[in-house]
């Protein structure tokens, strides 16, 4: 079974200021793992993906993560965040399929990140 | 840039009455979902869907809830007799290799 740990239920930052969300993962295979964005009363927007490619994907809105397999880790980082940052985040990772048909996610619980001016 | 659609964005209704959610997936996918999400809770899985049969179901998911991708185009969740802890934004998805996620429904049943 998958199952995922956000470190930090709440994360604030000073506009500027570097962005650093944690995310650790368990799996029994290896993982395809994601970072989804969701803004107040809105959807779940995918921020990046990691698919066994490059370990340092880089997604939308100059976030980017990377991947350790050493750490069981895959860390959101964004250089310097904008006040449009302020949004809850979630980590996810793959459950392993079965015949190739099962690609369900599991959540972590999410880090709300507010960005002061 | 194709997207994930959901009707309706709200739907408020009493306990014993069933609902149908509606979702539009991208058109060139081949596995779909539902997830939920109760307010202040993490997301969780409900059910995945391929090959117009179900493939994996959570234990949220009982007998009051089934799928249905009716046409080619939608795919629905129905819940038979809600009930008020079925309260909570329900999401769609549908994938290739990521999932891409609609914008939610949110249910309320009082």
């Amino acid at each position: 079974a998958q199952s995922v740990t956000q470190l930090g239920s709440h994360v604030s930052v000073s506009e500027g200021a570097l962005v650093l969300l944690r995310c650790n993962y368990s799996s029994s295979v290896p993982p395809y793992l994601f970072w989804y964005v969701q803004y107040p009363n809105q959807g779940l927007q995918l921020l990046l993906k990691y698919t066994s490619a490059a370990t340092l994907v880089k997604g939308i809105n100059g976030f980017e993560a990377e991947f350790k397999k050493s750490e069981t880790s895959f860390h959101l980082t964004k250089p310097s965040a904008h006040m449009s940052d302020a949004a809850e985040y979630f980590c996810a990772v793959r459950a392993e399929g079965s015949g190739g048909s099962n690609y369900k996610l599991t959540f972590g619980k999410g880090t709300l990140l507010t960005v002061n001016p | 840039e194709p997207e994930v659609t959901q009707t309706p964005s709200h739907q408020v209704t009493q306990m014993g009455q069933e609902v149908i959610l509606r979702c539009v997936p991208i058109s060139n996918h081949l596995y779909f979902y539902w997830y939920r999400q109760i307010l202040g809770q993490k997301v969780e899985f409900l059910v995945s869907f391929y090959n117009n049969e179900i493939s994996e179901k959570s234990e949220i998911f009982d007998d009051q809830f089934s799928v249905e991708r009716p046409d080619g185009s939608n795919f629905t969740l129905k819940i038979r007799s809600t009930k008020l802890e079925d309260s909570a934004m329900y999401f769609c998805a549908s994938s290739e290799r990521a999932q891409y996620f609609g914008p939610g429904t949110r249910l309320t049943v009082l």
